[in-house]
């Protein structure tokens, strides 16, 4: 099946800084791609939606200029939180739709556990 | 996209059916029902989907009510790996646009010896 791959699994960084989360689709085009984040015990919340060579769409609530998203070709989409505070730690995850006949499904990465000191 | 109910949690001992049910009435015509699961600090898995007709593959099987607004998962033989949270989901798909998912709180599923 389909295959998304996230990079890093896991990251540590300190406050103030930035860091950013790569998503791959390793064998279908992905032309559209998700970001959803998911605190302790909770289900994952969407953050913003991108469709490839355009800008990203938000969710309510969800700064954009803190997470900024890039979905430049259709297989890389990146996850940049600038300016990282502890308050952003979380289990950040990538998901992709690809054209048909695979658009009925959406693929998950393995997400990125962020860790802000 | 239809709101879905779940159970909060069920247990299941291993070799058993597990049988995962979810609620879903105010569904529309066009809204397939998909099961997607997440084991522990993992990315979710997609199971299984379907409209109105039951569905099986590898993984699973799905039984959808003839009114549509009910279904049940079901693992025939559970396994220890298959401890995780199951989340039920309804959603439009093949859309022209972009069609995300929204994730409930979902069951978690305890398989145990």
């Amino acid at each position: 099946g389909a295959v998304v791959s996230q990079h890093p699994s896991r990251v540590i960084c300190k406050s103030g800084t930035s860091v950013k989360i790569e998503c791959r689709s390793l064998d279908f085009q992905a032309t559209t791609m998700f970001w959803y984040r998911q605190f302790p015990k909770q289900s994952l919340m969407l953050m913003a939606t991108s469709n490839e060579g355009s800008k990203a769409t938000y969710e309510q609530g969800v700064e954009k200029d803190k997470f900024l998203i890039n979905h430049a070709s259709l297989t890389l989409s990146t996850l940049t939180v600038t300016s990282a505070h502890p308050e952003d730690s979380s289990f950040y995850i990538c998901s992709a739709r690809g054209r048909q006949p695979t658009n009925e499904k959406l693929f998950f990465g393995s997400g990125t556990q962020l860790s802000v000191l | 996209d239809a709101k879905t109910t779940q159970p909060p949690s069920m247990d299941c001992a291993e070799g058993r059916a597990a049988n995962l049910p979810c609620n879903h009435s105010t569904i529309s015509g066009n809204e397939y029902v998909y099961w997607y699961r997440q084991i522990h600090s993992q990315g979710p898995q997609y199971i299984i989907h379907g409209l109105k007709n039951n569905e099986t593959n590898e993984m699973a099987s799905l039984i959808i009510t003839e009114d549509r607004k009910s279904s049940t998962l079901i693992l025939p033989h559970a396994t220890l790996r298959d401890t995780a949270v199951y989340y039920c989901i309804v959603r439009v798909a093949n859309t022209g646009t972009a069609s995300k998912l929204t994730f409930g709180t979902g069951t978690r599923l305890q398989v145990t010896l």
